[in-house]
């Protein structure tokens, strides 16, 4: 079965300890994405990647990196973790460049920082 | 920056009325995708219409699109509770982003 599969689903963690959210397609899709989805904000995207080692930031980078080492994982990192950090957050794939193809999303991730 | 912009922001109906939600957008557009979100999950991809086409089907789904007032709609017909969810309009703008509006939050009630 197609899937993005994240990890974890829900996640309560405390200011400034680090965290890593998982992220793994099977589709063998070259674009990958994070998105973080606020109440009356809609989707954000926070990291998106062309291909494996090709990395770029979206709308709202600060505070996460990425890493793309394998085509089919795209962890979302979160070096110091702050209140404002606290949202749903969502990978995607796709075939191609984004839009072009349709995104296949993940179950999301609910980050809560204390 | 939001390209899209979903409206209304919530719509209630009763099962077996036809819903409409409209998007508006600001630049131009390669294509225009919809997606549904059922409460806190993943977004599921509905319909993807091109910037050369006008109209899309895809079952009780009707999608048009209006490059001229930078607008699209998405057409329910004969909703069911199962349609109870938030839509979302996505631009590709030729760039590398991939931009959603705020979303519709439609309630279909039985």
């Amino acid at each position: 079965e197609a899937q993005v599969t994240q990890n974890p689903r829900y996640l309560i963690t405390v200011t400034g300890k680090k965290l890593t959210v998982t992220c793994s397609q099977n589709m063998n899709h070259e674009y990958m994405s994070w998105y973080r989805q606020d109440p009356g904000l809609g989707l954000r995207q926070i990291y998106y990647s062309m291909n494996v080692e090709v990395t770029d930031k979206g709308d709202v980078p600060e505070g996460y990196k990425v890493s793309r080492k394998e085509k089919r994982n795209f962890p979302l990192i979160l070096e110091s973790p702050s209140p404002n950090q606290t949202s749903l957050y969502f990978c995607a794939s796709s075939l191609s460049r984004a839009g072009r193809t349709e995104a296949f999303f993940g179950q999301g991730t609910r980050l809560t920082v204390v | 920056s939001q390209q899209g912009e979903e409206d209304p922001q919530a719509l209630s109906i009763q099962e077996g009325e036809n819903a409409t939600m409209n998007c508006s957008y600001k630049t131009s557009i390669n294509n225009l995708q919809w997606y549904r979100q059922n409460s806190g999950r993943g977004l599921v991809h509905l319909i993807l219409i091109r910037s050369n086409e006008r109209e899309k089907h895809s079952g009780r789904l009707r999608v048009t699109l209006d490059t001229s007032k930078k607008s699209s709609s998405l057409l329910i017909t004969a909703s069911r509770a199962a349609d109870t969810a938030s839509y979302f309009c996505a631009t590709d703008n030729y760039g590398q982003n991939f931009v959603f509006g705020p979303g519709t939050r439609l309630s279909v009630l039985p």
